[in-house]
């Protein structure tokens, strides 16, 4: 299995829900990355994981929750979003090590805020 | 710190024409580099990579040579076809102890026309 996939791949949440968007990969990667990519632009690292815990925080507000309950599913949990927010999200894995292997992205949420 | 330009789009094409993006990138060590390529609507897919200098990368007809001298890996296809509109990133990745840091370009845009 070469994929990463996520859940939903399309989401219209109002500014006072709850939500959460899913990625699963079965490729035995131990680093997990949550982006944020807007229109036009390339993506911009939000959370990296590596080995379940998290590793980096791009000084990501605290609206966005990511968690990662094992080794092959990484959440993000959304709460009182902005209409700014809007914006398609995009996991990755990979390898941990210095292999340089790159990253395998799934094909995105496209999240609206309304 | 690490960091890649590449070509601003759009680039516009006529089918069959020959195709060069330039990418140069800044980095301390020894990265990796990619290219990946973004359907519209869709996530980013790995399209080629080289982890030494002088690799040469190669996926659906495009390829792409690890030039360390120059600091460059372009991207070149000998005919483009319109299935191959997209925008197209280049990146390297380090190893960050415990996962993979990756630096994007801003993407260049590709347009084939018939």
């Amino acid at each position: 299995d070469t994929e990463v996939t996520q859940t939903p791949k399309h989401l219209v949440m109002g500014m006072t829900n709850k939500k959460s968007l899913k990625c699963e990969q079965h490729m035995g990667h131990r680093a997990m990355y949550w982006y944020k990519q807007k229109a036009k632009k390339p993506p911009e690292l939000m959370f990296v994981y590596s080995y379940e815990k998290l590793s980096i925080n791009e000084s990501v507000p605290s609206r966005f929750s990511p968690e990662c309950p094992n080794s092959s599913l990484l959440n993000l949990h959304l709460h009182a979003l902005q209409p700014e927010d809007s914006a398609l999200y995009l996991c990755a894995s990979s390898q941990v090590g210095g292999q340089g292997g790159g990253y395998t992205f799934g094909s995105g949420t496209r999240l609206t805020v309304v | 710190g690490n960091s890649v330009t590449q070509m601003e789009g759009p680039v516009t094409l006529s089918e069959e024409a020959f195709l060069t993006i330039n990418c140069t990138y800044t980095a301390t060590g020894y990265p990796s580099l990619f290219w990946y390529v973004q359907y519209p609507g869709e996530g980013l897919q790995l399209l080629l990579k080289a982890t030494k200098a002088d690799d040469k990368g190669s996926n659906k007809g495009f390829e792409a040579t690890y030039r360390k001298e120059t600091t460059s890996f372009h991207l070149e296809k000998g005919s483009v076809q319109v299935s191959d509109s997209a925008v197209y990133f280049c990146a390297l990745s380090s190893y960050s102890g415990g996962y993979q840091k990756v630096t994007f370009g801003i993407g260049t845009k590709l347009q084939v026309i018939p």
